[in-house]
């Protein structure tokens, strides 16, 4: 099984700064089968980002991810009080398995 | 309109079974997988099971031999039936449309979730 890894547990910053956001696989993920997954308190997971850095339709541009093997990044540029959630890295390999999340604090 | 919207979640003693369903509307069912996955309360994400369109299923090694995926094109309709609940399965579950026919969990749309509780 892959196990992945997201650090910092808790990121808090200020709007208009920018958030980056690890992910950590204990095996090399292949084919960039790489997602990003936003949640807010009481909501369903939503898609951000597939295949390491493809945004999901309707995902503002300040998202975006890169990272290849085992190391994943999420950057938020320009943070907005909407951004407010937890993050969660999935990879979609071998079967699925996600990191233990990120939550995003804005001040 | 993507919808998801599980059902069948409740209360149950350690040891029962329950079968959850989805039901979803604004995309043809069969032409793409299915997934499960689950969130114990305050917690993260756990990818449980999926199923390709050719009915082919897939679990986490934690689960197999207690959960089922199935599902039913003509219903527009999927489901999990777990068997032999314990505490440790408490959880929102939620099914989630993949992105593709092929079985890679890439889960493009979710429903809201039904809640299964584990107690005596």
């Amino acid at each position: 099984e892959i196990v992945l890894t997201q650090s910092p547990g808790t990121l808090s910053l200020s709007p208009g700064e920018r958030a980056t956001l690890s992910c950590r696989a204990t095996q090399g993920v292949s084919r960039n089968s790489l997602a990003w997954y936003q949640q807010k308190p009481g909501q369903a997971p939503r898609l951000l980002i597939s295949g390491v850095s493809t945004r999901a339709t309707g995902v503002p541009d300040r998202f975006s991810g890169s990272g290849s093997g085992t190391d994943f990044t999420l950057t938020i540029t320009r943070l907005e009080p909407e951004d407010s959630a937890v993050y969660y890295c999935q990879q979609y390999d071998r079967l699925a398995t996600f990191g233990q999340g990120t939550k995003v604090e804005i001040k | 309109e993507v919808h998801l919207l599980e059902s069948g979640g409740g209360l149950v003693e350690p040891g029962g079974s329950l079968r959850l369903s989805c039901v979803v509307s604004g995309f043809t069912f069969n032409n793409y997988a299915m997934s499960w996955v689950r969130q114990s309360p305050g917690k993260g994400l756990e990818w449980l099971s999926g199923i390709n369109t050719a009915g082919g299923a897939f679990y986490t090694e934690s689960v197999k031999g207690r959960f089922t995926i199935s599902r039913d094109n003509s219903k527009n309709t999927l489901y999990l039936q777990i068997n032999n609940l314990r505490a440790e399965d408490t959880a929102l579950y939620y099914c989630a449309k993949e992105a593709a026919a092929a079985g890679i969990p890439l889960l493009d749309s979710w429903g809201q979730g039904t809640l299964v509780a584990v107690s005596s």
